[in-house]
């Protein structure tokens, strides 16, 4: 099994659909991250948080929410979606300490109609 | 957190050295140098770090200038599996996010 598994790894939904993306790890990391990467871009960063406690907002955080569930859970919401949030969506766990231990899911490819 | 400048692309034959680039001329000095790696669409992986020394591990050998204002990734043979975006991160110790410029398009050809 992935250390850090993405629900949907599809998804096509209408504009003004409200819409979750999930994921979990194994890892046991406290450190967790959404990214969005544009075709043709590097990633950018949507939300992060350091805990179950804490949420922050990244550099594109207009549009979406978060959810720390627990430390193995943190899921991305579009509360009502526009086609300009099509991208490859991407979650991410890292260690408090370096190395950091950085580890990718495969992915959500979401399209919005 | 410190810019960098990495070319867009590069070409390397297969079986050859690939030495990809890195500008961070306002690296400080606590900020890591990371590199990871995105093939196709797939999450990016982790290929290596490092401070100050030279490193080496079994994906690749990380060159970093005395200045630490450069870096040089190494991949020693490079394969067609190679093909991928290639990413320089500076990474502070304190607030580890990693933020992803452009990166550079490596296209190894046979």
């Amino acid at each position: 099994d992935a250390d850090v598994t993405q629900t949907p790894r599809n998804r096509i939904t209408k504009t003004g659909k409200r819409i979750m993306l999930e994921c979990s790890q194994t890892k046991g990391h406290d450190r967790m991250y959404w990214y969005r990467q544009d075709p043709g871009l590097g990633l950018q960063l949507i939300y992060y948080s350091f805990d179950v406690k804490d949420i922050n907002k990244g550099e594109i955080s207009d549009g979406y929410s978060v959810s720390r569930q627990a430390q193995a859970k943190f899921s991305l919401s579009l509360e009502s979606a526009i086609p300009n949030q099509t991208a490859l969506y991407f979650c991410a766990t890292s260690d408090n300490t370096p190395p950091y231990g950085y580890t990718f899911g495969s992915g959500t490819r979401l399209t919005v109609v | 957190d410190a810019k960098t400048t990495q070319p867009p692309s590069m070409d390397c034959a297969e079986g050859r050295a690939a030495n990809l680039p890195c500008n961070h001329s306002t690296i400080s000095g606590n900020e890591y140098v990371y590199w990871y790696r995105q093939i196709h669409s797939q999450g990016p992986q982790y290929i290596i770090h490092g401070l100050k020394n030279n490193e080496t591990n079994e994906m690749a050998s990380l060159i970093i200038t005395e200045d630490r204002k450069s870096s040089t990734l190494i991949l020693p043979h490079a394969t067609l599996r190679d093909t991928a975006v290639y990413y320089c991160i500076p990474v502070s110790g304190a607030g580890n996010m990693l933020t992803f410029g452009g990166g550079t398009r490596l296209m190894v050809k046979p």
